[in-house]
C-alpha cells in the first residue's frame, strides 16, 4: 500500500459533464502530482502542487483544473468532458518539491474515468 | 527532444524463465533513472533507482543496469513468477525537475 488514496475508483459520466477526482497524499508528503494514462499510452504529466501552491504544469487542458487544500489533499476537476478524456487518472505524492533519489513518487491506484 | 523509448512493447514468457527489458533515453540534463512496476488496475511502484554513477542495482529477482554513455538501461528479471505479469515503466528524471515516462513494456508470464 502506497499510502496515497484516490476516490472514486471508477467514474462513468456523459460528454459535456463535469467531474471531480480526489487524492489524499501519503502522510507527510507535501507534493501532489496528477497524471493521465490513456490506453496504450504512457503516463502524461498534468500538474503538480507543493504545499498548496501550483509548482509545475504539464499538458493540462484548459478544461481541467486542480487545487491543493490546506490539509494537503488535492482535487482534479474535469469539465466539458469529451470521449477522449476517458482514461486512468493517477495521483502521486512525494515528500519534497521534487522527486529525487531518496524521494520517489508514490502513486495511488487511480480513478478510471469513462465518458460515454 | 527528451524521450524515453522502451522495448519490446510486450513480451510473453513461461514461468521460471528469465527476461530482459530495454530502455533507451535521450534526455538532458540527466539526474536519475527509475524502473516502476505497474500491476493491472494499480498505480506504479518503484523497483530500482540509479544515478549516472551507478551501473547496476538489484531488488530481489530484479536487476537494473545503466550505461550512461550510451543512454541505455535494462531490467533483468530472473526466474519469473506469475506475479511478475505487469507493465514495467522506465522513468528518467532531469536535473530541472522534469520527469519523463516511457510507455512501458507489458510482460505476460504463462504457467
Amino acid at each position: 500500500d502506497s499510502g496515497v488514496t484516490q476516490t472514486p475508483k471508477h467514474l462513468i459520466t456523459a460528454t459535456g459533464q463535469r467531474v471531480t477526482l480526489r487524492c489524499s497524499p501519503r502522510s507527510g508528503d507535501l507534493s501532489v502530482y496528477w497524471y493521465q494514462q490513456s490506453l496504450d499510452q504512457g503516463l502524461q504529466f498534468l500538474i503538480q502542487y507543493y504545499n498548496g501552491e501550483e509548482r509545475a504544469k504539464g499538458n493540462i487542458l484548459e478544461r481541467f483544473s486542480a487545487q491543493q487544500f490546506p490539509d494537503l489533499h488535492s482535487e482534479l476537476n474535469l469539465s466539458s468532458l469529451e470521449l477522449g478524456d476517458s482514461a486512468l487518472y493517477f495521483c502521486a505524492s512525494s515528500v519534497g518539491a521534487r522527486s529525487s533519489y531518496n524521494s520517489p513518487l508514490h502513486f495511488g491506484n487511480g480513478t478510471r474515468l469513462t465518458v460515454t | 527532444k527528451n524521450q524515453v523509448e522502451q522495448s519490446p512493447q510486450s513480451l510473453i514468457i513461461l514461468e521460471g524463465k528469465n527476461c530482459t527489458l530495454q530502455c533507451n533515453y535521450t534526455v538532458s540534463p540527466f539526474s536519475n533513472l527509475r524502473w516502476y512496476k505497474q500491476d493491472t488496475g494499480r498505480g506504479p511502484v518503484s523497483l530500482t533507482i540509479m544515478t549516472f554513477s551507478e551501473n547496476t542495482k538489484s531488488n530481489g529477482r530484479y536487476t537494473a543496469t545503466l550505461d550512461a554513455d550510451t543512454k541505455q538501461s535494462s531490467l533483468h528479471i530472473t526466474a519469473s513468477q506469475l506475479s511478475d505479469s505487469a507493465s514495467y515503466i522506465c522513468v528518467v528524471s532531469l536535473r530541472d525537475d522534469k520527469i519523463i515516462f516511457g510507455k512501458g513494456t507489458r510482460l505476460h508470464i504463462l504457467p
